[in-house]
């Protein structure tokens, strides 16, 4: 059975700093996605990674997917207030299923 | 652009209410999916449709029951509504063979 675990679940930063948030996942997955989500809002899909070594970047975040380690990591770069928000991480279950399995997400706030 | 709309977005009702939250989507995509979100557990599926009528038990659909008689619709409903159902209620969707969700705005339900 997959798991998908997030570290840190919470993470306070100052503007301009870099940072990188974990996907950790327990079984082979052959797709990893992130979503962001913002306060009462629902989630917006943010990156689509399909296979190993890749990696999408837009704006200041940057992901990456590595299958052998079965860790996904996104990485914040120069970071701004805007970019506060709740950043979840998600995996195919496996056999093929088209259940997501997502992480508990990581809470992001941007201070000044 | 995948639209999912949801009907409601604030909702409260009294314990022992029947409760009916409808999800549409306009992409003509396979899959549809009923999800709650509470603080500290993140996403948990409730139930997944892959095809009209059919559908499938997710990690807790003890409580609710689902109904898929269009493809493009799918209905959660709670048989007897109870306090611990309170909670934020999302809805996706995706096509068959691509992992990638499309989430509504989210039904907040408060049963009191």
């Amino acid at each position: 059975e997959l798991k998908v675990e997030q570290n840190p679940l919470f993470l306070s930063m100052q503007e301009g700093k870099n940072y990188t948030i974990y996907c950790n996942y327990s079984t082979t997955s052959d797709r990893l996605y992130w979503y962001r989500q913002d306060p009462g809002k629902s989630l917006e899909s943010l990156f689509v990674l399909l296979s190993n070594g890749a990696v999408k970047q837009e704006g200041r975040l940057m992901a990456s997917l590595d299958t052998k380690a079965r860790l996904s990591t996104l990485h914040i770069t120069a970071a701004v207030h805007d970019l506060s928000a709740t950043y979840f991480c998600a995996g195919g279950a496996q056999g093929g299923s088209e259940k997501l399995v997502f992480g508990k997400g990581t809470k992001l706030t941007v201070n000044p | 652009d995948v639209k999912v709309t949801q009907s409601s977005r604030y909702l409260v009702k009294r314990t022992g209410e029947k409760v009916f939250l409808e999800c549409v989507q306009d992409m003509d995509h396979e899959n549809m999916f009923w999800y709650r979100q509470d603080p500290g557990l993140g996403l948990r599926l409730i139930y997944f449709s892959y095809d009209v009528k059919m559908k499938e038990k997710g990690d807790i659909p003890e409580g609710y029951s689902v109904s898929r008689e269009k493809k493009e619709r799918f209905s959660l409903i709670l048989e007897s509504a109870s306090t611990n159902q309170t909670s934020m209620y999302l809805c996706a969707s995706s096509p068959a063979g691509e992992g990638e969700q499309y989430f509504g705005p989210g039904t907040r339900l408060t049963v009191t």
